[in-house]
């Protein structure tokens, strides 16, 4: 079992859509939470932390059930420039030294006009 | 925001050579620097975790003898692959962190490494 595990999608919505992506994660010691958003062929970059009070940032909102060990993102009145891969990750029990990271395989939007 | 440069961006070999990638934190000094390996359609894979001064911690499976790293100072770590094989082509991705909350990581553009 992959320890973090997303669904690949793609995901198709237009403008304007509201999109949800899951997450699930193995580890129930995990430590920490992100979601990172990855544009073809480029770097990853953050795009927030997760807590489990639930945040947001503008259109984009976080939450994390521990005791499901479940992920989600949020995207509010999509916009063509959302378009990208988004790449749930989560860091293991005991990294807070280390900065591992472990990415889930990412989920694919596509936000049509 | 922390930047971090890779270079080269792209890189052509043919099988048997062997490729140098260089990762530079251009405006801090980085404690951590971190490999990883992104094939098409599938998630970033952690490679390897080096400190500067120390030798590499590879994971699982990554050999230490083909993806040579090395940390020698706060600014720049290298990562070479040795003996390259057409298998060994994928995107290759340094980040870089500075403080003890390792989280924080600034990622480099990446290396498309492709061997013929």
């Amino acid at each position: 079992r992959k320890e973090v595990e997303q669904d690949p999608g793609p995901f198709n919505v237009p403008e304007g859509a509201t999109v949800a992506f899951n997450c699930t994660y193995s580890n129930s010691a995990s430590q920490s939470f992100f979601w990172y958003r990855q544009d073809c062929r480029k770097e990853p970059k953050l795009l927030m932390s997760v807590y489990s009070s639930g945040n947001e940032d503008g259109r984009f909102t976080a939450q994390l059930n521990r005791a499901s060990q479940y992920i989600s993102l949020l995207i509010r009145d999509s916009k063509l420039s959302d378009s990208a891969t988004y790449l749930c990750v989560v860091t293991p029990h005991g990294s807070s030294n280390t900065g591992k990271l472990i990415f889930g395989q990412g989920t694919t939007l596509q936000v049509k006009p | 925001g922390a930047v971090v440069s890779q270079h080269p961006s792209r890189v052509i070999c043919k099988s048997g050579t062997s490729v140098k990638i260089e990762c530079r934190s251009l405006d801090f000094q980085a404690t951590t620097m971190f490999w990883y390996r992104q094939f098409p359609k599938q998630s970033l894979m952690l490679m390897a975790t080096s400190n500067e001064g120390s030798k590499a911690t590879y994971e699982q499976g990554v050999e230490k003898d083909k993806f040579l790293i090395n940390h020698a100072s706060l600014t720049l770590s290298t990562l070479t692959v040795t003996s390259a094989h057409p298998e060994d082509s994928s995107f290759y991705i340094c980040s870089a962190s500075a403080g003890l909350a390792g989280h924080e990581q600034y990622f480099g553009p990446g290396t498309r490494l492709t061997v013929t």
